[in-house]
């Protein structure tokens, strides 16, 4: 089955600065690959995902890079705010009918200083 | 759309006793699945569905039980609870068309749930 690893587990940064998230996953026939916030307390939200056929995907200051060849994927925060904290985590899964389950990273937890 | 909606929010059991999970979908998706998230971990799968009357084992499926009469509904079933099944419990679902998936999964606030 598929794993997904994420690095790292966690990760502070300075409000402004930029972080990265990264995650690799096993097998080379995934094509989709979400990113979730999950806030204390909360449950996890869709944040940016991107399937295989797109190298990078943006939504203001999140943007998701996918190197198929290398097998991994990263998730990107720019201009980093208070609110950004909180664990974040990727998953993988298959894009066809007979596979219907997404595979998770461990998650990071994301910690901004002001 | 209310979404994914998940009863009880919180619940405490017994060593032994047995609790059925409730959880529910108002658009109209083909994908459910059921999650647990034990403190400061990820989400590690117990059972999913494609459909009504089709129920499958995730990755953690020892102690629970699933059905899916209905699109909306999927209920999870604990027997016997055990200290260990003491966790976070989340719902999710997703549209899922046959032959594509890559959607989003949308996910319920969660049930608290601890043995003692």
């Amino acid at each position: 089955g598929e794993n997904v690893e994420q690095h790292p587990s966690t990760l502070s940064v300075q409000e402004g600065d930029s972080a990265v998230i990264k995650c690799t996953y096993s097998d080379s026939a995934s094509n989709y690959f979400p990113w979730y916030k999950q806030e204390l307390g909360k449950r996890p939200q869709l944040i940016i995902d991107i399937r295989s056929n797109v190298g990078e995907k943006k939504d203001q200051r999140i943007a998701v890079t996918l190197n198929k060849t290398a097998k991994h994927f990263s998730l990107h925060i720019t201009e980093t705010q208070p609110e950004d904290s909180a664990v974040y985590f990727c998953a993988a899964s298959l894009s066809n009918f007979g596979n219907e389950k997404l595979t998770f990273g461990t998650g990071t937890r994301l910690t901004i200083i002001p | 759309n209310a979404g994914v909606t998940q009863t009880p929010k919180f619940r405490i059991l017994k060593i032994g006793q047995s609790m059925t999970l409730q959880c529910t979908q108002d658009m109209n998706h083909n994908y459910m699945y059921w999650y647990r998230q034990d403190p400061g971990m990820g989400l590690k799968l117990i059972y999913y569905s494609v459909g009504a009357g089709i129920t499958d084992k995730g990755e953690v499926p020892n102690g629970y039980n699933v059905s899916r009469s209905t699109t909306e509904d999927f209920p999870l079933r604990l027997e016997l609870a055990a200290p260990s099944q003491t966790s976070v419990y989340f719902c999710a679902s997703e549209q899922g068309y046959e032959g594509l998936r890559g959607q989003p999964q949308h996910f319920g606030d969660g049930t608290r749930l601890s043995i003692l």
